[in-house]
């Protein structure tokens, strides 16, 4: 199975700055990867796929990369909104699986 | 829109069985593949099983092989969880949502909880 490694674990950042989160995965998932928003009470919400593609209806403040094992979501000009916690998640075969998730606290 | 609307959840005992439902609307749901994930409690997200859009393809995690099983009616566009010989460290919320071509789950419900206790 493909474990997901996710950090940080929790972020804390300032209105209008950039923040990166990473997830690396146990061996080469050729760029099926895909990053979930979840707001606290609500279902997870889809923001990249592919790695790199940004789902309809996302903020272009979202964005994706990396290959091979290694991948960054970077959120631009924070906004109160982006207070969430974010998963990555593989399917490259089955079983999929979720990183652990990183808690974004705005400062 | 898209809609999926999970149900048949509750608490149950240790050894026990429960069947969750998720309708689906909005879409053709015979095109598409569809996912439980669950949530325990203040817990990160566990994807559970897949089944895809003709039920050729099943696929579980290995916590739940052999105790659940995924499948689905497209006629009366719905998907269902049997859950048995329940324990506690399945109690979660338990989300239905659709596997999107490219990857990735684009629609999911508002979940379902399931608490197992005696």
């Amino acid at each position: 199975d493909i474990q997901m490694t996710q950090s940080p674990s929790f972020l804390s950042a300032s209105l209008g700055n950039s923040i990166t989160i990473t997830c690396h995965a146990s061996q080469n998932i050729k760029g099926w990867l895909a990053w979930y928003q979840q707001k606290s009470g609500n279902a997870p919400e889809l923001l990249i796929y592919k790695a790199s593609s940004l789902q309809s209806g996302v903020p272009s403040r979202f964005s994706g990369s990396g290959s091979g094992t290694d991948y960054i979501l970077t959120i631009s000009n924070l906004q109160p909104e982006d207070i969430a916690t974010y998963y990555c998640q593989h399917y490259q075969s089955f079983p999929l699986t979720f990183g652990s998730g990183t808690k974004l606290e705005i400062k | 829109e898209v809609q999926l609307v999970e149900s048949g959840g509750g608490l149950v005992q240790p050894g026990r069985s429960l069947k969750l439902s998720c309708v689906a609307s909005g879409f053709t749901f015979s095109n598409y593949g569809m996912n439980w994930i669950r949530q325990a409690p203040g817990k990160g997200l566990e994807w559970v099983a897949y089944i895809s859009s003709g039920s050729s393809y099943i696929y579980y995690a290995e916590t739940v092989k052999g105790r659940f099983t995924i499948s689905r009616d497209n006629a009366k566009n719905t998907l269902y969880l049997q859950m048995t010989s329940l324990r506690s460290e399945d109690t979660a919320l338990y989300y239905c949502a659709r596997h999107l071509g490219a990857g990735g789950f684009d629609y999911w419900g508002q979940g379902v909880m399931v608490t197992v206790s005696s």
